[in-house]
């Protein structure tokens, strides 16, 4: 099977801008999970989606919002872009909801100017 | 209190020898307990899962878990220079695919 994956992989956008990053799980799985990674914070969960509903969110601001399609593909979206967001952002996909493995894409480097 | 400790490292270890990897967690209800390996500049690799107390084994890796002192480890035997990296432990302590993520120990294997 195909693994996990994000476009695009790098992005440079400028403060106040929006982004939308896509991930495309793992044909079959059903669950998919955003992460931020930067080098002072590591890794942190920011949402959850599994059959096109949010099941779980993190402590982030409103700006980050994510949807999930029928066919599993799942998108993030931040808005009024701050610096702070520079960051590597990485989807993971699960066939189960709960407690099940998680199998990481490549990620989009964010960088924002 | 952070969710999940380890130590950042780095460690150093000589090929061939065992390198040890510890993790503490906070969450008396943590259900699952993952290894990932994370090279620079790439996306965290699955290396273990772990659910149940005890040893888990798969090759050269031995993953241990002790819910009653809420720890978790991973060992790594004849370690090799391709095993040089950091590597993260992760609890799922809902359940719901939400992984709480150490800052990851960096490992560096001497030949």
């Amino acid at each position: 099977k195909a693994g996990v994956t994000q476009t695009p992989r790098y992005l440079i956008k400028t403060r106040g801008q929006q982004v939308t990053l896509s991930c495309s799980p793992i044909s079959g799985h059903r669950s998919v999970s955003w992460y931020q990674q930067t080098p002072g914070q590591g890794l942190q969960f920011l949402f959850e989606y599994f059959s096109e509903t949010q099941r779980n969110k993190g402590n982030f601001p409103g700006r980050f919002s994510g949807r999930q399609f029928s066919n599993s593909r799942s998108e993030m979206n931040v808005s009024t872009l701050e610096l702070g967001d520079s960051a590597l952002y990485l989807c993971a996909s699960s066939d189960e909801q709960g407690s099940d493995t998680q199998y990481f894409g490549p990620g989009t480097r964010l960088t924002v100017l | 209190q952070k969710e999940v400790e380890q130590n950042s490292g780095p460690l150093s270890v000589p090929e061939g020898a065992i390198a040890s990897l510890n993790c503490t967690y906070s969450d008396r209800g943590s259900q699952s307990f993952f290894w990932y390996r994370q090279y620079s500049g790439k996306s965290p690799e699955l290396i273990m899962s772990i659910y149940s107390n005890g040893d888990k084994e798969d090759g050269r890796f031995t993953a241990q878990l002790n819910k009653a002192s809420q720890y978790v480890s991973l060992l790594i035997r004849d370690s090799q220079p391709s095993d040089s990296a950091t590597y993260l432990c992760a609890v799922d302590q809902t359940g719901a695919n939400n992984l709480f993520f150490g800052t990851g120990t960096r490992l560096t294997v001497i030949p």
